[in-house]
């Protein structure tokens, strides 16, 4: 156990709706990083975000946002939704920005998306 | 950040120790190798990182050569828990800008160990 937490496990829903990831870093942790792994692909970074705001940004589509909390979660936003945003979203975090060697990231279980 | 090759299968026996190869031909001096691990759809787990010394923890053991362009990670006694697919990462330490701070993944190397 990571000590990263993720809601809901899976999720299925329908083409053009919106749904929210949510994740829980650990205790401590100021930053949340979300990925995005299709089958059989590797993960892709989306965002990063450290003590509320956002450090980093990947591959996100303008239908996609994030944001982080005070109280430090974060929620990933996925709207207008396509066949193809079927996948594991994974939230990780770190203690800091993420710059230092040992300032590893861990990882959540997942949220498994079936979009129909 | 550099590119990593790794080949996408391996077989190992369970007891034995498995050593699971990176090539990082183009990995520069500040760039670390970090290695990483998934088990079937779970979140992936760190196992470990170095820069060009030897390391070793209580997973694994992390080889780097000395010309930093490859690595191997040894797995000293597997155990039928280790079939996982195993990531080996590159990144700069202290990157300035932002998105250098990412992990760029690979497709890894599946292992399986057999019993």
């Amino acid at each position: 156990d990571s000590g990263v937490t993720q809601t809901p496990k899976h999720l299925i829903t329908a083409t053009g709706q919106r749904v929210t990831l949510r994740c829980s870093p650990r205790s401590g942790d100021l930053s949340v990083y979300w990925y995005q792994q299709s089958l059989d692909q590797g993960l892709q970074f989306l965002i990063q975000y450290y003590n509320g705001e956002e450090r980093a940004k990947g591959n996100i589509l303008e239908r996609f946002s994030a944001q982080q909390f005070p109280d430090l979660h974060s929620e990933l936003n996925l709207s207008s939704l396509e066949l193809g945003d079927s996948a594991l979203y994974f939230c990780a975090s770190s203690v800091a920005m993420g710059e230092a060697p040992q300032d590893t990231q861990y990882f959540g279980p997942g949220t498994r998306l079936t979009v129909l | 950040d550099a590119k990593t090759t790794q080949p996408p299968s391996m077989d190992c026996a369970e007891g034995r120790a498995a050593n699971l190869p990176c090539n990082h031909s183009t990995i520069s001096g500040n760039e670390y190798v970090y290695w990483y691990r998934q088990i079937h759809s779970q979140g992936p787990q760190y196992i470990i990182h170095g820069l060009k010394n030897n390391e070793t923890n209580e997973m694994a053991s992390l080889i780097i050569t000395e010309d930093r362009k490859s690595s191997t990670l040894i797995l000293p006694h597997a155990t039928l828990r280790d079939t996982a697919v195993y990531y080996c990462i590159v990144r700069v330490a202290y990157p300035r800008a932002g998105n250098n701070r990412k992990l760029i993944w690979g497709l890894g190397t599946s292992l399986a160990v057999n019993p």
